[in-house]
């Protein structure tokens, strides 16, 4: 079945540092990856969407400039968390599809911890 | 814009006993349909999906799910449940439009009780 890779599984970083994390479609080409963030006993929160080649489609009130992110190829797509502060500390996870009726594919998930 | 409703937060439910976890979605337009687990500490897995054809849609571990247009649900069903299905379950909504995104509900936590 179709793989979804996510790293890092946990991060810890001092606040004011930018954190990468990076989210690989393995056996399958993703035109689109979503990114969501889950706080605790929650839902799934999409932050945006993007298309390999385009830029990143944020919900509203996800920060652009916060939350950068890249979708360079086919197979990799990057959210980078920058100037980091505690309130950032969540499960943020990544998905992909190739074909608008295809399921998602999910990572494991980042758990980030800003002290 | 498309929206989904979990109407309960948390269900517990006897080993064996069946289950229902309900599912309603609101949207303008055609969609597909999803049910996703979540153990803890892991990320989302599909559980199944229904994008045409038969209504009634089923996965490889017991559970079934049905559509049903005219009361816009997609409620999930299992018939005896094990202590392994204890999870978040997600049920997830997507309009039949290119690249469009995929909403979910708050999430239904089962806890299956030995």
């Amino acid at each position: 079945g179709a793989v979804v890779s996510q790293h890092p599984s946990r991060v810890i970083c001092k606040s004011g540092t930018s954190v990468k994390i990076e989210c690989r479609s393995l056996d399958f080409q993703a035109t689109t990856m979503f990114w969501y963030r889950q706080f605790p006993k929650q839902s799934l929160m999409l932050m945006a969407t993007s298309n390999e080649g385009s830029k990143a489609t944020y919900e509203q009130g996800v920060e652009k400039d916060k939350f950068l992110i890249n979708h360079a190829s086919l197979t990799l797509s990057t959210l980078t968390v920058t100037s980091a502060h505690p309130e950032d500390s969540s499960f943020y996870i990544c998905s992909a599809r190739d074909r608008i009726d295809s399921p998602l594919h999910f990572g494991n998930g980042t758990r980030l911890t800003v002290t | 814009a498309q929206s989904v409703t979990q109407l309960d937060s948390q269900v517990p439910v006897f080993e064996e006993a069946p289950v229902e976890l309900r599912c309603n979605y609101s949207s303008s337009v055609s969609v597909y349909l999803f049910w996703y687990v979540q153990y803890p500490n892991q990320g989302l897995q599909l559980l199944l999906k229904y994008l045409s054809g038969s209504t009634l849609v089923e996965s490889i571990n017991g559970f079934e799910a049905e559509f049903n247009k005219s009361q816009t649900s997609f409620h999930l069903r299992k018939p005896s449940v094990h202590i392994s299905d204890t999870a978040e379950y997600f049920c997830a909504v997507s309009r039949k439009t290119s690249y469009d995104k995929v909403i979910f509900g708050p999430g239904t936590s089962l806890s299956v009780i030995p």
